[in-house]
């Protein structure tokens, strides 16, 4: 298995552009995790999705944010309109839940909204 | 929300040392995980303990959790340069996302 698999690896884009993250987890997970990591705040948990549901969202910083998860090997997340602010890594992982087992990460996408 | 917090912030140490890292948190866990972060790269599961364990071993690694305390700690014995990482505790207190603690950046030098 190839891991958890996100694209792009780096995305440098302007205020006020859209941004999508894209995401493959691990065939076979039924949970599916977008985290975001600042220096200052460290892994902020944005959105979990469990069977394609999404089942908290609390963590998403405001409308500007959403995720879908049309099918069980692909999520995106989108920031409409990004925001310096918006700058930091963005990791998505997979579970499969009740399996006892750690997430397995993928190697994130670097945002950087200038 | 963050539950975990690890100490030391930072720790340096030499090769063939052990090293060990400990995390706080304030609610009742599921599970404590501990993870690595190699720079730029994502986190990499090490080792999972459940509330009902208190200690567990995997190769090099040894993890308490000491639930009376709410407290945990990761030792890494003989380390390696390659152990050079962040090292981070995640506590499962829902039932399924975790809560990261900032990491403990561990440097480990020749």
């Amino acid at each position: 298995d190839a891991g958890v698999i996100q694209s792009p690896r780096h995305e440098v884009t302007e205020m006020g552009q859209e941004v999508t993250l894209r995401c493959k987890p691990i065939s076979g997970h039924n949970s599916l995790f977008w985290y975001r990591q600042t220096m200052m705040r460290g892994l902020e948990l944005l959105i979990y999705f469990n069977n394609n549901v999404p089942i908290d969202d609390s963590g998403m910083p405001e409308d500007r944010f959403s995720a879908k998860m049309p099918n069980a090997s692909f999520s995106t997340l989108k920031i409409q309109p990004s925001e310096p602010r918006d700058s930091a890594v963005y990791f998505c992982a997979s579970l499969s839940l009740g399996q006892g087992e750690g997430y397995t990460f993928g190697s994130g996408t670097r945002l950087t909204v200038v | 929300s963050q539950q975990g917090e690890e100490d030391p912030q930072a720790l340096s140490i030499q090769e063939g040392e052990n090293a060990t890292m400990n995390c706080s948190y304030k609610t009742s866990i599921n599970n404590l995980q501990w993870y690595r972060q190699n720079s730029g790269r994502g986190l990499v599961h090490l080792i999972l303990i459940r509330s009902n364990e208190r200690e567990k071993h995997s190769g090099r690694l040894r993890v308490t959790l000491d639930t009376s305390k709410k407290s945990s700690s990761l030792l890494i014995t003989a380390s390696r340069a390659a152990d050079t990482a962040s090292y981070f505790c995640a506590t499962d207190d829902s039932g399924y996302a975790l809560n990261f603690g900032k990491g403990t950046s561990l440097l480990v030098t020749p």
